[in-house]
Order: structure tokens, then C-alpha cells, then sequence
């Protein structure tokens, strides 16, 4: 079946602008999950929806950064007033329910590159 | 905090030789484990997990993973690698509930043939 999927698959862009980043998660997982993966920073978990409830948004690194998740399915990540240190991979992981011991499917990501 | 230490950074093998990559982590609680691999230029995706049960679980493409419980750990053995293990390979820990993964620094692993 489908996987995961992301785009766009590349986006360059200049400092201060906005950006969208879109997942597509794959049918019927209630539980969503973004990443960001940097060479210095290794693979960092931004946040989290599961259903209905409250997102997790534990992991983002600051108020420019916000992610929706419209009628539990696809999710967009929104980064504002860009800025270099965005420059990164985004990735989108997917999974059945969220519980304990369920393998996270990931996608290919987007490549972000703030110039 | 919660933390999942990768203590090798680069590891270069040849053909055949046999692997052991480190993961230590630092997580209260009832935890799940996970390895994850990436192949140059693909996803992300998934090696092997523990959740419960054997300690000594197996994966795709030979490997396999022994959870230590006293000693932290989780380290990922194959017995005779291949230059198509050349990749990234990522610890990774969550709590039994779920939610977010704590990955590791990752390891990059390179089969000469």
C-alpha cells in the first residue's frame, strides 16, 4: 500500500519568508509525528497529533513553528520569518494508534534550505 | 532528561567482518526500543523493535538487537555484514505509552567490499 508522503520534496527559500510543508500520512493512522533530521542537530522531534487529542508540540523550537492536522489525516508544518538555522530535513512519520511498541513509518521528507 | 547515546559515529568494516553498534539510553519508565536504518538516498525505516518479552530480538537482513535492561542498553549485532549494509543506523527509545521518539545521533556504518 501507499506510504507516507511529503511535499513538496525540496523547498529553497529566502530568510524571512513563510513556508508550508505538507504530510500525507498513510490511511487509517490516527497518530502523526513530525521530525526535523540536521547535520548538527541529528533526528529532533517537533510534535505529535493522536486523534482527537491535544498535539504535542513539546518539541518545537520556537512560536515561528506551528502544525494542523485537518480531519485526522493530512498535516501541514508552517514555519514563519524563516530563518538559516531552519535549514534542514523535515520528515513526517505515520503509525496505527500511537501505543507503546507501534513502528513509526516514515516519509522522504522535505529538504528546506533557507538562503 | 531522556537520552539515547550512540557511541559510534563513523565505522568503516570490510565484507564479512562482524558488526556491533552501541546504543545506550536514559528513559524512566517502561520503555520501547527501536532501530531504525537509512539506505543513501531512501527513508527512514524500521530494523528491529523491543516492546516486551525475549530480550533478544531479530530483524530484517540478519540483524538483531539485545535489550540489557541493568545495563541500558540496546546494541545492534549482525554476524557478517555486507557492502549493502553501508547506511545510517538510528537508536531510537519511546515510553510504553507511545508518542515521540528520542532518537540517537545515528551511526554511519561503511562495508568496504
Amino acid at each position: 500500500g501507499a506510504g507516507v508522503s511529503q511535499s513538496p520534496s525540496n523547498k529553497v527559500t529566502e530568510k524571512g519568508k513563510d513556508v508550508e510543508l505538507r504530510c500525507d500520512p498513510i490511511s487509517g493512522h490516527t497518530a502523526l509525528y513530525w521530525y526535523r533530521q540536521s547535520l548538527g542537530q541529528g533526528l529532533e522531534f517537533l510534535i505529535y497529533f493522536q486523534g482527537n487529542s491535544a498535539p504535542d508540540k513539546s518539541g518545537l523550537p520556537s512560536d515561528r513553528f506551528s502544525a494542523e492536522r485537518t480531519g485526522g489525516s493530512v498535516s501541514t508544518l508552517t514555519i514563519q520569518r524563516t530563518q538559516q538555522e531552519d535549514s534542514a530535513v523535515y520528515l513526517c512519520a505515520s503509525s496505527l494508534a500511537g501505543r507503546g511498541g507501534e513502528t513509526q513509518y516514515f516519509g522522504p521528507g522535505t529538504r528546506l534550505l533557507v538562503l | 532528561a531522556q537520552s539515547v547515546s550512540q557511541h559510534n559515529h563513523h565505522v568503516i568494516l570490510s565484507e564479512a567482518a562482524s558488526l556491533e553498534l552501541g546504543c545506550n539510553y536514559s528513559y524512566g519508565g517502561t520503555v520501547n526500543l527501536f532501530w531504525y536504518v537509512q539506505y543513501p538516498g531512501q527513508h527512514l525505516q524500521l530494523l528491529l523493535k523491543y516492546f516486551s518479552g525475549d530480550p533478544l530480538v531479530k530483524g530484517i537482513k540478519g540483524f538483531e538487537a539485545e535489550f540489557i535492561k541493568s545495563k541500558f542498553s540496546f546494541n545492534l549485532r549482525k554476524p557478517s555484514v555486507q557492502w549493502s549494509d553501508t547506511a545510517e543506523y538510528f537508536c531510537a527509545v519511546n515510553s510504553n505509552q507511545g508518542g515521540k521518539l528520542i532518537f540517537g545521533q545515528g551511526t554511519e556504518l561503511s562495508v568496504k567490499p
